[in-house]
């Protein structure tokens, strides 16, 4: 069936590393991926999507390219903050249906 | 302020009540799912609707109902609530595609004893 499976957490870097989180996923169609981030206390909020083969979601400073040839979207950022500590959700969206992996904890130190 | 409200903020249960979890957007989505979230297991979906009158079932629907009456609100109901169902719970509105966003509400942290 469809999946998403995302690496193992916690993550933790010094700030300015950095960071890549893996996500691949399985997939009967054509899915739409996302990144989401959830802070302590607080629901999901978007971080980016892609919608189809070979695009590329980015913002705050975090890039992901959908990568079909490897089923493929992970998440990097050049260069972490402290404020990106939060628990990261990589996200597969077909058929009026979501999964959600099962989330990456980011520690980032000063 | 535009968004999703839940209502209990938080709850502690005793096992064998009924519990009704609110939710209502005003965004006028026409998408509405509720997903349980625990430690290790990530989100799970439990029940969603796709347009007011209809409602389907998710990854865990045993032990919860729904009702979407209306656009705006689409509550949870757990018939005789167990420890198992010990959870958070997010409401979540989407408009109707997939690539659509996901807006996800606040949540509501259950207790059941």
């Amino acid at each position: 069936g469809d999946s998403v499976t995302q690496m193992e957490g916690p993550v933790t870097l010094s700030e300015e590393a950095f960071l890549t989180i893996n996500c691949t996923y399985t997939a009967t169609g054509y899915p739409s991926l996302f990144w989401y981030v959830q802070y302590p206390g607080e629901g999901l909020q978007l971080l980016l999507k892609a919608t189809k083969a070979d695009d590329k979601g980015s913002n705050k400073g975090f890039e992901a390219t959908y990568r079909k040839e490897t089923t493929s979207f992970h998440l990097e950022k050049g260069s972490v903050q402290v404020s990106d500590s939060a628990v990261y959700f990589c996200a597969l969206g077909l058929a009026n249906k979501f999964y959600f992996g099962s989330g990456t904890k980011l520690n980032v130190k000063p | 302020i535009a968004g999703i409200t839940q209502a209990p903020t938080s709850q502690i249960l005793a096992a064998g009540r009924r519990m009704t979890l609110r939710c209502t957007q005003d965004m006028r989505h026409n998408a509405m799912y509720w997903y349980r979230q625990d430690l290790g297991l990530g989100l799970r979906l439990i029940h969603y609707s796709n347009t007011a009158g209809t409602t389907g079932k998710g990854e865990v629907p045993d032990g919860y109902s729904v009702s979407r009456a209306n656009t705006d609100d689409f509550p949870l109901t757990l018939a005789s609530a167990v420890p198992s169902q010990t959870s958070v719970y997010f409401c979540v509105s989407s408009d109707s595609a997939v690539t659509d966003t996901q807006y996800f509400g606040p949540g509501t942290r259950l207790t059941v004893l």
